[in-house]
């Protein structure tokens, strides 16, 4: 089967830096994708890693360990904005994304 | 110049009754989905279709019918609601491709209460 891991929660500061960690189990596997979703508001992509290493888009990164099943989104110069979900999904056979049930992260000031 | 759109965004209704979901995206793309986000935002694909064909089916009770008159369309209809079916959901599309399905874009989704 197709299951991910990620925090319920997380809560930090204006400024701070963030870690989301993901680990995922999956029979196929063409890349691990990070999307954020305010209130109210659509999912939104917002990385993907297909390869292991770091890709970074300005103030958000993405980090893949294939061998480890594994992968974070880091979120630097936390801004208020940022309180949102985020969901980690991979693509685990063609067409079909398989998403995490989502991280609620608080950014206070 | 709404990349992917659904109407209606709200539908409160009655159990029982039937009701549809449009969705239109002008990205171009040739997969489109739907998906169920429950009141725990879990998100759920339900139906995947490549130009105009399906592609994956989840297991939905088959009061659910999408039906894609072209690839820029794919519409939802939901028979005999239930309070079960009360949920937001999603439209997204892709393009085609190996890969290309981890980048989605989703329309501002349903949302559905059934009362």
């Amino acid at each position: 089967g197709q299951s991910l891991e990620q925090p319920s929660e997380v809560t930090a500061v204006e400024g701070a830096i963030v870690q989301i960690n993901c680990t995922y189990q999956t029979s196929g596997f063409y890349g691990l994708s990070w999307y954020q979703q305010h209130d109210g508001g659509a999912p939104t992509f917002l990385s993907y890693n297909a390869l292991d290493g770091l890709e970074e888009t300005g103030r958000f990164s993405s980090f893949l360990s294939r061998s480890d099943s594994y992968g974070y989104l880091l979120l630097q110069e936390l801004q208020m904005k940022d309180s949102a979900s985020y969901f980690c999904a991979v693509a685990g056979g063609y067409n079909k994304l398989i998403f995490g049930a989502g991280t609620r992260l608080a950014v206070h000031p | 110049d709404t990349a992917v759109s659904q109407t209606p965004k709200y539908l409160v209704t009655q159990m029982g009754n039937d009701k549809s979901i449009k969705c239109e995206q002008n990205l171009g793309h040739d997969t489109m989905y739907w998906y169920k986000q429950d009141s725990k935002k879990f998100l759920k694909i339900m139906f995947s279709y490549n130009n105009k064909e399906l592609i994956i089916n989840e297991t939905v009770p088959n009061r659910f019918s999408p039906k894609s008159p072209d690839k820029a369309h794919l519409n939802l209809h939901i028979n005999s609601l239930e309070l079960g079916d009360s949920a937001v959901y999603f439209c997204a599309s892709s393009q085609d491709g190996t890969g290309s399905v981890v980048t989605q874009y989703f329309g501002p989704g349903t949302r559905l209460l059934v009362l």
